[in-house]
This record gives C-alpha cells, structure tokens and sequence, in this order.
C-alpha cells in the first residue's frame, strides 16, 4: 500500500525559514518523480514543485528561489525547504507522487499525501 | 505558463443528474490532461487521467473526453458522494498548473 506522510508544517513568523518532509512507502521511491502542491484556506490547489528520479528539478513561477525540492532516496523521503517565508506561503501542502503516461514523464498524481498545514503569521 | 480555465465555477445538480465540466488550455496539451476529485478536509483523489483513461477504483459513471485545448469530465447518475470539489491539471509541461475548480454541490 502508498503512503505518503508529510510533516514540518507549524506557525512560523514571516521571513523564517521551514523544511517540509515527505515519508514515502509501499513503492520503489527512487524509480519516481515526487512533488508537492498546496492550498490555501479556501482556495484552490496549487502546484508547487517537482523533483524527478534523476534529481532534476522543477519549480513553480511563484517560487522565485526561495523555494528547495530535494530527495535522499536511501531514507525514501523527499523535502521542502522554504525560506523568507510570506504570509501568502500559507497552505496545506500536500505530497504527491507522479506516474508517468504517454510520452510525458510526468503524467499524473496517482498518490497524495494528508497534507501539512503551514502558518505564516506575526 | 499553461492557463486552464474551468466552467462553470460551480453548479447545482440533483441526485440523478447528468452533469458536465469543461477545461480549457491556454495551448494545446495534446492528452496530458488529468483530472481530481476533492472533499471538505481532505486531499484530493485521481479520477481520470491522459484526458479519457479511468484510473483504478474509480466508478464508471465517471467520464473524460477532450483533445488539444478543450476537455470534459462528465458524471453520469450523480450519487450523493459526487458532490465535491473539482480540479483539472495539465501536465503536458512544467510547470504543471490546475485549473480554478468547480465545485458541485447538492440542489
């Protein structure tokens, strides 16, 4: 069975730092792609970030560097770290697995996590 | 970046109903078109992936259709578990975006 189970969320001040996590099971974590999205209070989703079995990586336009996506594919988890944080950073921030189809190597979230909930406030 | 406009916003339908919801792509994302169901409170699940293909467990009065920059989720016989929140998703090229939602609720 998947299991996708995301920590490091809390209340944080704004400009602080955070590094997400994201402990994945049931599956062979090196052979995919892994990302995160997030959602506001009330909002819609949005896609954050994705890193690829090869360790490339991907980002949103609204990162704007602040964002980091990394994997240690020994311990099967994937990380967020996310600096200078604003109070529009705050979100569920959900982890996702991708299963490639066609010829894209993306493809879809087949699997998500509960999300962790990031507060940003003074 | 590829903008995916969905519509409407939100509908009403009863159980029973057959309703539809639209997505448009900005640009053509050929099949690379998925698409999620989510509820109050929590995460969202996969419906239909590759604009058309039923992914596992996914009852089949659900339905997608669509090609090049015009998309369709389609629910047949609405059941009262139906009434959620949906999202479609290009991921035809980074970075992948979600259209706004529509949300469904009960009439």
């Amino acid at each position: 069975e998947v299991q996708l189970l995301e920590s490091g969320g809390g209340l944080v001040q704004p400009g602080e730092s955070l590094r997400l996590s994201c402990a994945a099971s049931g599956f062979s974590f090196r052979d995919y792609a892994m990302g995160w999205v997030r959602q506001a209070p009330g909002k819609g989703l949005e896609w954050v970030s994705v890193i690829r079995d090869s360790g490339r990586t991907f980002y949103a336009t609204f990162v704007e560097g602040r964002f980091t996506i990394s994997r240690d594919n020994s311990k099967s988890t994937m990380y967020l770290q996310i600096n200078s944080l604003r109070a529009q950073d705050t979100a569920v921030y959900y982890c996702v697995k991708t299963a490639p189809y066609g010829t894209g190597w993306y493809g879809k979230n087949d699997f998500w996590g509960q999300g962790t909930l990031v507060t940003v406030s003074s | 970046d590829d903008q995916l406009t969905q519509s409407p916003s939100s509908l009403s339908a009863f159980v029973g109903d057959r309703v539809t919801i639209t997505c448009r792509a900005s640009q053509n994302i050929d099949t690379y078109l998925n698409w999620y169901q989510q509820k109050p409170g929590k995460a969202p699940k996969l419906l239909i992936y590759a604009a058309s293909s039923l992914h596992s467990g996914v009852p089949s009065r659900f339905s997608g259709s669509g090609s090049g920059t015009e998309f369709a989720l389609t629910i047949n016989t609405l059941q009262p578990e139906d009434f959620a929140t949906y999202y479609c998703q290009q991921s035809c090229r980074t970075p992948i975006t979600f259209g706004q939602g529509t949300r469904l609720d009960i009439q």
